[in-house]
């Protein structure tokens, strides 16, 4: 049971590149997120989807973009990646999104140069 | 202000002690309440989860809400080194399509 699983692990990345993180859960939770990790600033929400078909902005969405492909799949892209996007990507998924017990991946490291 | 404050720390204390993690909030809407624990270079795990007010007790930990003040907090007793960690609070309201608002986390270290 791999919960959830995001690819890749690792990515260096040069200014004005494009690139997508890969996310997919098999819990068969209705709800998915993408949220950023910086040093000194926590969790922040980029985008999540409450269910298949429909998504919605966070609190930093600006420079990405979301497709919730299935009910499995949720990736987020950097169509013109900026330093300022250099930080550690988080995936979840949760059954609901109203009680909020989500499950987080392992994490993706961007470096943008 | 932002909706949910947490000291960073970090907090450095021997192994045994009792431990203290808290969280104010400003939303009065929020309902469900909930405490991560993080490990260095892997994702969040949920740790406590407890709806509205009150106490919930999982072993040596111990989540307390009071909504009339909007302060959160953990307690962690009997520290153990396995136990040093970030543990960021979180919290939602009861309404379909909100997403949880996570504290900064407060980085805990035992020392053996």
């Amino acid at each position: 049971n791999a919960g959830v699983t995001q690819t890749p692990k690792f990515q260096v990345l040069k200014t004005g590149q494009s690139m997508t993180l890969q996310c997919a859960q098999d819990m068969n939770h209705n709800s998915m997120y993408w949220y950023r990790q910086d040093p000194g600033m926590g969790l922040r929400l980029i985008y999540y989807s409450a269910s298949e078909g429909t998504t919605d902005k966070g609190e930093v969405p600006n420079g990405y973009n979301v497709s919730r492909l299935n009910k499995r799949e949720f990736s987020l892209r950097l169509e013109s990646a900026a330093p300022s996007q250099t930080s550690v990507y988080f995936c979840a998924s949760s059954e609901t999104s109203i009680s909020g017990e989500l499950f987080f991946g392992e994490g993706s490291r961007l470096t943008v140069l | 202000q932002k909706e949910v404050e947490q000291d960073p720390g970090p907090l450095s204390v021997p192994e045994g002690a009792i431990v203290s993690l808290n969280c104010t909030y400003s939303n009065s809407a929020f309902q469900y309440f909930m405490w991560y624990r993080q490990y260095s270079r892997k994702g969040p795990e949920l740790l406590m989860y407890t709806y509205s007010s009150g106490n919930k007790e999982d072993g040596r930990f111990t989540a307390q809400v009071d909504k009339s003040s909007k302060y959160i907090s953990l307690f962690i007793r009997d520290s153990q080194p396995s136990d040093s960690a970030t543990y960021l609070c979180a919290m939602s309201r009861p309404q379909a399509g909100t997403a949880l608002i996570f504290g900064k986390g407060t980085t805990l270290s035992v020392s053996s």
